[in-house]
């Protein structure tokens, strides 16, 4: 059972437009959300990250929403760039009875941004 | 360039050979992570050292043996796999697997299993 989903495998945006992305969570347990994206041939790259005291965090063309009581973040990006075609992932994290923390990810997005 | 790096880049292996994954960190971190990525599925957490010691074991079958001899090494070593053992295998670190660290990936191992 997935405790993060990622349920669109795909999107396609225009470039200069907006581009959200989702991630659902089921475990009540996770405290900190991230976002990574990964380049083909290449390792996932740390993007942005959310503490669950916060519902919004801005770095530049991205900003993270948190929406705890639906257990829902959003990533969005404006504006777009062909640069940014890439999947993305969301992860969560908790810590768990080791008093240790894990991420846990979900299956991606794959972004397109069309020139 | 994230400071992690993996060899090999890609390995074809057969299901009686014996290989070993390499990782190296060189951003002084304490922590280092395998994970499993196969075709459209989330990466999944096989294990964790922290400080050299196996802080976590994800239930991963035993023909996958890990090895970590410094903080800035780790290995996988593979033997009598099987063909859905087929995946991008990524390793991780971060500063250390307590606080709410971002994780460092290398570019990954691509592994085919015949």
């Amino acid at each position: 059972d997935q405790q993060v989903k990622q349920n669109s495998p795909s999107l396609s945006v225009q470039e200069g437009r907006i581009s959200i992305l989702n991630c659902d969570y089921t475990n009540s347990m996770f405290d900190y959300f991230l976002w990574y994206k990964k380049y083909p041939a290449e390792g996932p790259t740390f993007l942005i990250s959310i503490s669950s005291i916060k519902d919004k965090n801005e770095d530049g063309r991205f900003t993270v929403f948190l929406n705890k009581s639906a257990k829902h973040l959003s990533l969005h990006i404006v504006p777009s760039q062909p640069g940014d075609s890439a999947v993305y992932f969301c992860a969560a994290s908790a810590i768990r009875n080791t008093g240790r923390r894990a991420l846990t990810f979900g299956s991606g997005t794959r972004l397109q941004v069309q020139p | 360039e994230t400071g992690v790096t993996q060899t090999p880049r890609h390995l074809v292996m057969g299901m009686t050979n014996k290989k070993s994954l390499k990782c190296e960190q060189h951003l002084g971190h304490n922590a280092m992570y395998w994970y499993k990525q196969s075709a459209k599925k989330p990466l999944e957490l096989m294990f964790v050292y922290n400080f050299k010691e196996q802080t976590e074991n994800n239930s991963v079958p035993s023909r996958f043996s890990p090895e970590c001899p410094n903080s800035s090494h780790l290995f996988l070593h593979l033997h009598t796999l099987q063909p859905e053992d087929s995946a991008l295998y990524l390793c991780a670190s971060s500063p250390e697997d307590r606080a709410h660290n971002e994780q460092f990936f290398g570019p990954g191992t691509r592994l085919t299993v015949l």
